[in-house]
């Protein structure tokens, strides 16, 4: 069993809906929790970054974690054809190596 | 620009040759991580250097690989004897510094996509 299971998608929806991504892990040690967009043939990109439960916003974009469920989401609200990417969570304990999701790949249509 | 460059982009051998790839992270940062990602999965850790210093190394970072951070700048990642497979995109992170910028994000550079044949 991976540390880091991703919901393996692919998402499409149509513009303006709300994407929901989630992520669960198994190993209770991790404490640093991000998401990555990932578009195709580049490197990933720092999205949100955070390291305590509860709800984190940053504009469209709100990162949730629940750390006794082991569970985190990151949502997006009114998404654009823009936000059309792979979208990699990844998290880590306080070793600085982080263990990544396989990624769900997001189609938003205009 | 000021982000973590790699080079080259892209990479074609053919199996049994070596290669080697360069990393040049954000110029204030001390950490840099080498990473391996294989199409449809997330990347997966090898190694990471603080400083010129390598503190760990992935059991994936099989003998016929090596990296280097000779000066605590650039980085080298060098894999001998190829086989295909190796073939995968090898991604350079870089993290920590002294002016604001949290250690905890790893910022990464555009990847060097290898294709061994």
């Amino acid at each position: 069993q991976k540390e880091v299971e991703q919901d393996p998608g692919p998402l499409s929806v149509p513009e303006g809906a709300i994407v929901s991504l989630n992520c669960t892990y198994s190993n209770s040690a991790f404490q640093y929790f991000m998401w990555y967009r990932q578009y195709s043939r580049k490197g990933p990109e720092l999205l949100m970054y955070t390291y305590s439960s509860g709800n984190k916003e940053d504009g469209r974009f709100t990162a949730q974690v629940d750390k006794s469920s082991k569970y985190i989401s990151l949502f997006i609200r009114d998404s654009q054809p823009s936000d059309s990417a792979t979208y990699l969570c990844a998290m880590r304990s306080y070793d600085y190596k982080l263990s990544f999701g396989a990624g769900t790949t997001v189609t938003v249509r205009a | 620009d000021t982000g973590v460059s790699q080079d080259p982009r892209h990479k074609i051998t053919k199996r049994g040759q070596n290669v080697t790839f360069r990393c040049d992270p954000i110029s204030e940062h001390n950490r840099l991580y080498w990473y391996r990602q294989t199409l449809g999965q997330g990347p997966e850790f090898l190694t990471y250097f603080q400083n010129e210093a390598q503190l760990e190394k992935s059991r994936l970072l099989s003998d016929r690989f090596s990296a280097e951070r000779p000066k605590g700048s650039f980085s080298t990642l060098e894999i001998q004897r190829t086989e295909q497979g190796d073939s995968a995109m090898y991604l350079c992170a870089s993290s920590g510094g002294e002016t604001g910028i949290s250690y905890n994000e790893q910022f990464f550079g555009p990847g060097t996509r290898l294709t061994v044949l």
